[in-house]
């Protein structure tokens, strides 16, 4: 079946250790999207991929990098974790279909805790 | 003025009832309008999505958009004790490159047996 696959489920790092978050798709769209999901908060749009450009958006903090190195694949890269990035990270894709009616399909998300 | 709102609720109906759960966006320019399912420790799935005024059922889902009024919402008849979890709406504000979703905080749903 065609998929959005995020691993891991669940990491645990340390305060200050970079960590990275992995996506990859089956359904071959090519718009790529990273949220960051906090309790009880709706997603929060953190950059995504219009197949190789990449969009940040304007609040995304620095310690958020972004890697698409194939059509497949997208990592998130936290350099330097805080206590306050502890959430849901979430991968999403669409296809552009014009007409602003792309669909977002999401992966099951990666629990990040930071200790 | 947040871009898109919903009632945090939580939304409390019995099962077999009809709940009711709504949606207010803020940018005129917005084409395409999502309702996800959250639950609890999950991601969001997909349940429905309308771009045109109006009505739109898929089997117990409705959703309806009013553009003027710069409206959506969800009906889901015959609510289940499935049904419960947190709705979120979301917007598409179209972009040169492929535009984005505004999510709105979302809508708990808790339906009693």
């Amino acid at each position: 079946d065609a998929m959005v696959i995020q691993n891991p489920r669940y990491q645990v790092t340390q305060f200050g250790k970079p960590v990275t978050l992995s996506c990859s798709q089956t359904l071959n769209h090519n718009v790529m999207y990273w949220y960051q999901q906090k309790s009880s908060q709706a997603p929060k749009l953190l950059f995504h991929y219009y197949d190789k450009d990449f969009n940040n958006e304007a609040d995304t903090p620095d310690n958020f990098q972004s890697r698409r190195p194939n059509t497949s694949f997208c990592f998130l890269d936290i350099r330097s974790p805080g206590l306050g990035d502890a959430a849901m990270y979430l991968c999403a894709t669409s296809r552009v279909a014009g007409g602003g009616q792309e669909t977002q399909y999401f992966g099951p998300g990666t629990r990040l805790l930071v200790l | 003025q947040k871009e898109v709102e919903q009632n945090s609720g939580p939304l409390s109906v019995p099962e077999g009832a009809i709940a009711s759960l709504n949606c207010t966006y803020s940018d005129r320019g917005s084409q395409s309008f999502f309702w996800y399912r959250q639950y609890s420790g999950k991601s969001p799935e997909l349940i429905m999505f309308i771009y045109s005024n109006g009505d739109k059922e898929d089997g117990r889902f409705t959703a309806q958009l009013n553009k003027a009024s710069q409206y959506v919402s969800l009906l889901i008849r015959d609510s289940q004790p499935s049904d419960s979890a947190t709705y979120l709406c979301a917007v598409n504000t179209p972009g040169n490159q492929g535009g984005k979703l505004i999510f709105g905080q979302g809508t708990e749903l808790s339906v009693k047996p």
